[in-house]
């Protein structure tokens, strides 16, 4: 049981934002939420993960609404390399990744 | 780069034959996973090594074994591969302790085909 939903695809403009949503309302106070994306015949990338606070790296950065039940994945401007599976994940204390559908990015140029 | 490695890329094998798999990483990382991921499904985690205790998964089946030598190799052991085990092999590490704030980090998988 992955504990998130995640919309099973979605569409962007090259170069414009992107803004790849999650639900996971039955998350706990202790879970991470943790975002990694697949390329077509790699493993699975890092990409960003936070606990309450709004993340920024290199990548993308990360919403978090307040109460914690949704959080939002943010790209900045959508490249055609960023067209993968992006996955949710809640990260609980023994560090276990529960991987759920994922939501397939496509990027038009 | 620091990276994480596996080898080989593509592995043939027929069914029925053991097959090894081979995961190595330059990170330094106390822990290392196995994860399978079939055709268009997503990644399904197998067992996990913490340094020398092994972990594995309530519904991994018994065919599938794992030896970490060192903490630098780790290898997914198939004791008697049938064609549901057709699968890309994940392997992953991450630092130890955390409490979920810890990343991991992938290989680029093991393709393996059941002849």
């Amino acid at each position: 049981d992955a504990k998130t939903t995640q919309p099973n695809s979605m569409e962007s403009n090259e170069e414009e934002p992107v803004h790849l949503p999650c639900n996971h309302s039955t998350i706990s106070g202790t879970d991470y939420i943790h975002w990694y994306r697949q390329l077509p015949s790699q493993g699975p990338e890092y990409v960003i993960h936070g606990l309450t606070s709004n993340v920024n790296n290199r990548m993308a950065s990360l919403a978090i609404a307040e109460d914690r039940k949704s959080s939002t994945l943010i790209l900045h401007r959508a490249t055609l390399r960023d067209a993968a599976v992006y996955y949710c994940i809640r990260n609980n204390a023994g560090n276990m990744l529960t991987f759920g559908g994922g939501t397939r990015l496509m990027v038009k140029p | 780069d620091a990276m994480v490695i596996q080898n080989p890329r593509y592995q043939v094998t027929q069914f029925g034959k053991p097959v090894t798999l081979s995961c190595s990483q330059t990170l330094n990382h106390n822990v290392m996973y196995w994860y399978q991921q079939k055709s268009s499904q997503a990644p399904k985690l197998l067992f996990h090594y913490y340094d020398k205790d092994f972990n594995n998964e309530a519904d991994t089946p018994d065919n599938f074994q794992s030896r970490r030598p060192n903490t630098s190799f780790c290898f997914l052991d198939i004791r008697s591969p049938g064609l549901g085990d057709a699968a890309m092999y994940l392997c992953a590490t991450s630092r130890g302790g955390g409490g979920g704030n810890q990343p991991q980090h992938f290989g680029d998988g093991t393709r393996l085909s059941i002849l």
